[in-house]
């Protein structure tokens, strides 16, 4: 089975550019996340989906980050102007909905974004 | 809130050594408690599980016990290889669909 799918591998930009990451969740996954993974901060989740629809968005730092699922099998994380203190790893994850929530969350490899 | 403590690390072994790695929770009612391993370059795997108080979970050799009374989730396993090497997270799940990791430990097991 295919697993979560992130692309770019990896983004280097500069400050000041839009930056847009992608994923692809495991087929028949009703839920999605994004995280942020830094040494200082450790694993951070930034915002998750539950059918596409958007359930708890107070991880996102500011307003320069938005997130979409326009369909069960794609979401995006865009940065908009990206800044070089969001230099990071950042990482999807699905999870399936069986009604007792114990189902574990499969990672994606991320993408290791760094902005100059 | 829901919280997550872990040892800190880096933890270096040498081959065939016994592991522990701490991890202690603080939440309100009674969460699912996870350990995810972390190899270089790749994303979070889980190692293994426990839902409720007592269970053990176990996977590749590695177990975890959830104590309520303690609140906490050991990582141990009684013979660590050179292939464990890896940053180790302890996580738990609340009564939503949110995981809240620990900070993660680096292990270095040596020849």
């Amino acid at each position: 089975d295919a697993g979560v799918i992130q692309s770019p591998r990896h983004e280097v930009t500069e400050m000041g550019q839009e930056v847009t990451l992608r994923c692809k969740p495991i087929s028949g996954h009703d839920y999605l996340f994004w995280y942020r993974q830094t040494m200082m901060r450790g694993l951070e989740l930034l915002i998750y989906f539950n059918n596409n629809v958007p359930i708890d968005d107070s991880g996102m730092p500011e307003d320069r980050f938005s997130a979409k699922m326009p369909n069960a099998s794609f979401s995006t994380l865009k940065i908009q102007p990206s800044e070089p203190r969001d230099s990071a790893v950042y990482f999807c994850a699905s999870g399936p909905d069986r009604g007792n929530g114990n189902q574990p969350q499969h990672f994606g490899d991320g993408t290791r974004l760094s902005i100059l | 809130g829901n919280s997550v403590t872990q040892m800190e690390g880096p933890v270096t072994l040498s081959e065939e050594a016994f592991l522990t790695i701490n991890c202690t929770y603080t939440a309100t009612g009674y969460p699912s408690l996870f350990w995810y391993v972390q190899y270089p370059g790749e994303g979070l795997q889980l190692l293994l599980k426990a839902t409720k108080a007592d269970d053990k979970g176990s996977n590749k050799g590695f177990e975890a016990t959830y104590r309520k009374e303690t609140t906490s989730f050991h990582l141990e396993k009684g013979s660590v290889q050179v292939s464990d090497s890896a940053v180790y997270f302890c996580a738990l799940r609340g009564s939503n669909y949110k995981l809240t990791f620990g900070k993660g430990t680096l292990l270095t097991v040596n020849p």
